[in-house]
């Protein structure tokens, strides 16, 4: 999608391995959003953040942190991986709430073993 | 649990034929309304939107409408064509709040 890539694509891992996503944004918004899809759960909200530093749980958060040092990047990290962990995971930036809706990313699947 | 929420988790249409996927949400305070198509193997992109001080809008096939007295949101596809096969997901923003909610989904299949 256009302004925000998500890496890597796709990436298998051991229970109890530290895993690190990235999402990258070329549109200087000040929202950004990770979401974990599985089916029949829809999108859920883990973090997100209103600004460099600037952060806030959502509804799934537990196992999940996330750092935001600048504008464009906002990692998500699973400290120790577990298999409830296996999800797609998607990135969104937003320019405003209420305002504007969310642009997604193309995903992150991950499958842990 | 999400505010938001679909009456159907599945639908089947001719191509050709319209398509009404309907979402009902229960948060009087949502201003702002958005439906986003998601295909396989893809992230969700944006469709259409509306605030709450609208009761419809249109796009390119595509028509939004609101009803606000009985809290419920539709996404009218005209012409459906195969290309229109996707899970389609209600948003809704809630005044004051810094995240969307989002429903469940519907997945729309075209028959040929």
């Amino acid at each position: 999608d256009a302004g925000i890539t998500q890496s890597p694509r796709h990436k298998v891992t051991e229970t109890g391995t530290p895993v690190t996503l990235r999402c990258h944004q070329t549109e200087n918004h000040r929202y950004m959003y990770w979401y974990r899809q599985d089916p029949g759960h829809g999108l859920r909200l883990i973090h997100y953040s209103y600004g460099v530093k600037d952060t806030d749980k959502g509804e799934v958060s537990d196992g999940y942190s996330v750092s935001r040092s600048k504008t464009e990047d906002f990692l998500l990290t699973l400290e120790s991986a577990t298999s409830s962990q296996t999800s797609v995971y998607f990135c969104a930036i937003s320019a405003g709430q209420g305002v504007y809706g969310y642009t997604f990313g193309s995903g992150t699947r991950l499958t842990v073993v | 649990g999400e505010s938001v929420g679909l009456h159907l988790p599945t639908l089947s249409v001719q191509e050709g034929d319209n398509s009404i996927i309907n979402c009902a949400y229960s948060n009087s305070a949502s201003d702002y309304f958005i439906w986003y198509k998601q295909e396989s193997g893809k992230g969700p992109q944006f469709i259409i939107d509306i605030r709450s001080n609208m009761d419809k809008r249109q796009g390119q096939r595509v028509t939004v409408l609101l009803n606000k007295t009985v809290k419920h949101l539709s996404l009218q596809i005209a012409a459906t064509q195969p290309g229109d096969s996707a899970v389609y997901f209600c948003a809704e923003n809630i005044q004051g709040a810094q995240k969307l909610v989002f429903g469940q989904g519907t997945r729309l299949t075209i028959n040929p």
